[in-house]
């Protein structure tokens, strides 16, 4: 079945750092892939996506390129702030009929000042 | 000018009561969805409808029971509750269940089963 795999957290990164969170995700065929974001006390929201090999979304700073070579999606973000700190989810739907998307367990970012 | 809205946000209630959690999208989507989120934020869907039309329904004990009067409106009526029902719910609407489309969610309605 479908999978999504990101890496643990929580991340905690003082303001103006470097930000990474790994994303891997197994599927068959060709998936679009999602970053959603949920900031405290909210529900989810669209960060970025991609729907084929190669793409390149970006949204506030932050981007994630679709690499079907190593199946991965990598969040960054050159230079956080203390209000990126929220929760982010890496997400696929697969392609064919009535797929759902496959969350992954979220990854929880702290930024400090 | 809220997308996606849900009442209660908040919902309390002891073993064994009956409840239901409403939503409404007012973004003339054609598909909705219940989520589960459980307290290490995991994220499981539940239900979809599409067109008033189930078509995902994931391993749920038949205790939940979603109603779409609408395309605009998807209910989660839940009997007998049990303390393992705590969590918060979310609705969430997309334009169709196409693979590229994002989905919009709800606030959440956080349960608490006593």
């Amino acid at each position: 079945g479908n999978s999504v795999t990101q890496m643990e957290g929580p991340v905690t990164l003082s303001e103006e750092a470097f930000l990474t969170i790994n994303c891997t995700y197994t599927a068959t065929g060709y998936p679009s892939l999602f970053w959603y974001v949920q900031y405290p006390g909210e529900g989810l929201q669209l960060l970025l996506k991609a729907t084929k090999a190669d793409d390149k979304g970006s949204n506030k700073g932050f981007e994630a390129t679709y690499r079907k070579e190593t199946t991965s999606f990598h969040l960054e973000k050159g230079s956080v702030q203390v209000s990126d700190s929220a929760v982010y989810f890496c997400a696929l739907r697969a392609s064919g009929g009535y797929q759902k998307v496959t969350f992954g367990t979220g990854t929880k970012l702290q930024v400090i000042p | 000018d809220t997308a996606v809205s849900q009442t209660p946000k908040y919902l309390v209630t002891q073993m064994g009561n009956d409840k239901s959690i409403k939503c409404e999208q007012n973004l003339g989507h054609d598909t909705m969805y219940w989520y589960k989120q459980d307290s290490k934020k995991f994220l499981k869907i539940m239900f979809s409808y599409n067109n008033k039309e189930l078509i995902i329904n994931e391993t749920v004990p038949n205790r939940f029971s979603p109603k779409s009067p609408d395309k605009a409106h998807l209910n989660l009526h839940i009997n007998s509750l049990e303390l393992g029902d705590s969590a918060v719910y979310f609705c969430a609407s997309s334009q169709s269940p196409d693979r590229g489309n994002e989905q919009f969610f709800g606030p959440g309605t956080r349960l608490t089963v006593l």
